[in-house]
């Protein structure tokens, strides 16, 4: 199986400020990657998929990029509705699987 | 607007089993390859299961390989997931979620349900 790691897997940051989340595959996905936000008590919502591709609704203001095996996901101004836990996942191949997770706090 | 329903959880004793259903609506159910999505109480997320818009290319994941049955029934919009032998480590919430492409074979998500707790204690 594909081992996904994300770091930090907390991190405390202010309004406004740049955040960068990054994920690392065990071994080579291609683009095969990505990244969800889920707030406590809610479903997970799906934010970028191919590793930099924007599902349909979500605001530019999050970005990803990688390839291989080395991944960010940044946020360029954090609000307080991005306060959340992000995962990045792989569909390289099954299982699919899932990082950790970094819950991203206010400071 | 697209829309996924799970129900069918519960709490239910270790050994026992449990039928889940994830109702789609909003789109063409057919045309979409399905997956299930856990989470135990506090923890990450795990897949579970996937099934192909046409009902071929099913997989697992090893945790529930044997155990779990994941099917669908295009003609009621509806995607199933069968649990027997179930375990404590098997409490969780269940996620249904929709492949973004019509057709596709990659299984990269777009849609999620809200989701159905199983608790399985005795």
């Amino acid at each position: 199986d594909i081992q996904m790691t994300q770091s930090p897997s907390s991190l405390s940051a202010s309004v406004g400020d740049r955040v960068t989340i990054t994920c690392r595959a065990s071994q080579g996905i291609s683009n095969f990657l990505a990244w969800f936000q889920q707030k406590p008590g809610k479903a997970p919502k799906s934010l970028i998929y191919a590793a930099s591709s924007l599902q349909s609704g979500v605001p530019s203001k999050f970005s990803g990029s990688g390839s291989g095996t080395d991944f960010t996901l940044t946020i360029s101004s954090l609000q307080p509705e991005d306060f959340a836990t992000y995962y990045c996942q792989q569909y390289k191949t099954y299982p699919l699987t899932f990082g950790g997770g970094t819950k991203v706090e206010i400071k | 607007q697209v829309q996924l329903v799970e129900s069918g959880g519960g709490v239910v004793q270790p050994g026992g089993s449990l039928r889940l259903s994830c109702a789609a609506s909003g789109f063409t159910f057919s045309r979409y390859g399905m997956h299930w999505v856990r989470q135990a109480p506090g923890k990450g997320l795990e897949w579970v299961a996937v099934m192909r818009y046409d009902g071929r290319n099913i997989y697992y994941a090893d945790s529930v390989k044997g155990r779990f049955t994941i099917s669908r029934d295009n003609s009621k919009n509806t995607l199933y997931l069968q649990m027997n032998s179930l375990r404590a480590e098997d409490t969780a919430v269940y996620y249904c979620a929709r492949q973004i492409t019509p057709y596709g074979d990659y299984p990269d998500f777009d849609y999620w349900g809200q989701g159905t707790l199983v608790t399985v204690s005795s």
